[in-house]
């Protein structure tokens, strides 16, 4: 089945600096990928979404590429604030079923002064 | 505009005893309907998801039901609360595959 890897499950970075976190995917469909942001005690709020391979997707400040010859779609920042500290969830859904949306470990990020 | 309800907000519950959450999507027509299920600090793990009125597929079931009665309606329940059924609840829907969006939530503590 589908599954989602995401490898960093705490990062901790002082503001200003950049960050990379992982995500690799396996499903034997043609994928579509989401990168979903959670801030404590609120719900999942959708990031990054693509399924084109090899284009780069941004959005406030956030970007990630969709590489399928490495099953890969790596979220990156190039400098994190202090309102980024929240839990980030790569999750993988098939084009064209809507059926299952599946989520990776998450990776919690913490960004201090 | 669409929008998402979960209710309640948050449930203390007795092992043993009912439970019933809810979920009502307002603005779009014959969405695909999920619930959600999250460990404090944990993943996503689906439990449910319907994709028309009166049928919902079981993914994990974890002695839990669901149910869509109607078309912007969906319903999670199960007679018998265990103490592993603590955690954040989330319904979301999406059209298709391109777009998936999350209710507020319900978080539950079973005593």
């Amino acid at each position: 089945g589908d599954s989602v890897t995401q490898t960093e499950g705490l990062v901790t970075l002082t503001k200003g600096l950049p960050v990379m976190l992982n995500c690799t995917y396996q499903t034997t469909y043609s994928p579509f990928l989401f990168w979903y942001v959670q801030h404590l005690n609120e719900a999942p709020k959708l990031l990054l979404k693509s399924s084109t391979d090899n284009k780069r997707t941004e959005h406030q400040g956030f970007y990630a590429t969709l590489h399928k010859s490495s099953s890969s779609f790596h979220l990156q920042k190039s400098s994190v604030q202090l309102s980024d500290s929240a839990l980030y969830f790569c999750a993988l859904t098939e084009q064209g079923t809507g059926s299952k949306l599946s989520f990776g470990k998450g990776a919690k990020l913490t960004v201090s002064p | 505009a669409q929008t998402i309800h979960q209710w309640p907000v948050a449930e203390i519950k007795a092992v043993g005893s009912p439970l019933s959450l809810g979920c009502t999507i307002k603005g779009k027509s014959s969405p695909n309907l999920y619930w959600y299920w999250q460990a404090t600090g944990g993943t996503l793990q689906q439990l449910f998801y319907s994709i028309t009125v009166g049928q919902v597929e079981s993914v994990v079931q974890l002695n839990l039901s669901a149910s869509r009665p109607k078309d912007d309606q969906f319903i999670l329940s199960t007679e018998k609360l265990l103490l592993s059924h603590s955690g954040f609840y989330l319904c979301a829907w999406s059209l298709g595959d391109s777009d998936y969006t999350f209710g507020s939530g319900t978080r539950l503590l079973v005593i």
